[in-house]
């Protein structure tokens, strides 16, 4: 167990519907990151944030993610008009400004399937 | 763009075996490397990182060595043992950026 919390673990939706993932990292002070990951694959970067500003996105995040993370505590991913391209392991991520070494570290991650 | 590639893709060796887990990498211009280690269904949890400026990192039976300067890396395991079996996958940051580009991983079964 990293510290790092990811709610809920698993979630069902049909297409078209809206999902909401949250991450409670270790903590407030730190960088946050979300990943995605599709079976046979390695987690691919979607964005992620520096206390509560959002420093990056990848081309991955279309119009239909959004992320935010206020007060820099913890953070939410959301996925309107989910498609069954969109079904995958969407993982949270921390790590430490100054921290020991700059290891990430992972939650346990959300597994969505879209119907 | 940063690419990264794990060989073999999969792997089924008898317990005790020494083996080598490989990940390559195409810009060099890198400031770490990880590795991690991923159960089915489950997050990452990270095994190792090694700095730039460093060759090698060992934590237990693990050993990573880093040639930056030809894009490699390895992942040696002594003596394997059944509970060994997982996913490993190295990664590497974007350049000048701290998202972590992943390798595909190579899948380890050992059999007891």
């Amino acid at each position: 167990d990293t510290g790092v919390s990811q709610d809920p673990r698993h979630k069902i939706t049909k297409r078209g519907q809206n999902v909401t993932f949250r991450c409670d990292p270790i903590s407030e002070h730190n960088r946050l990151y979300w990943y995605r990951q599709t079976l046979g694959q390695g987690p691919e970067f979607l964005t992620y944030f520096q206390n509560e500003a959002q420093l990056e996105k990848s081309r991955l995040l279309s119009d239909r993610f959004s992320a935010e993370r206020p007060k820099g505590s913890f953070s939410t991913l959301e996925i309107q008009r989910t498609e069954q391209g969109d079904s995958a392991m969407y993982l949270c991520a921390n790590d430490f400004i100054a921290g020991p070494q700059e290891t990430q570290y992972f939650g346990p991650g959300t597994r969505l399937l879209v119907l | 763009k940063q690419e990264v590639t794990q060989i073999p893709a999969a792997l089924s060796v008898p317990e005790g075996e020494n083996l080598v887990l490989n990940c390559s990498f195409t810009d060099s211009a890198i400031y770490n490397l990880q590795w991690f280690r991923q159960d089915p269904g489950k997050g990452l949890t990270s095994l190792l990182l090694i700095q730039s400026s460093q060759r090698e990192q060992t934590s237990g039976r693990l050993n990573a060595s880093l040639d930056k300067s030809s894009g490699r890396s390895t992942l040696y395991i002594a003596a394997s043992q059944p509970g060994d079996s997982a996913t490993y996958l190295c990664a590497v940051p974007y350049t000048g950026r701290r998202a972590l580009t992943f390798g595909s991983g190579t899948r380890l079964q050992v059999q007891p």
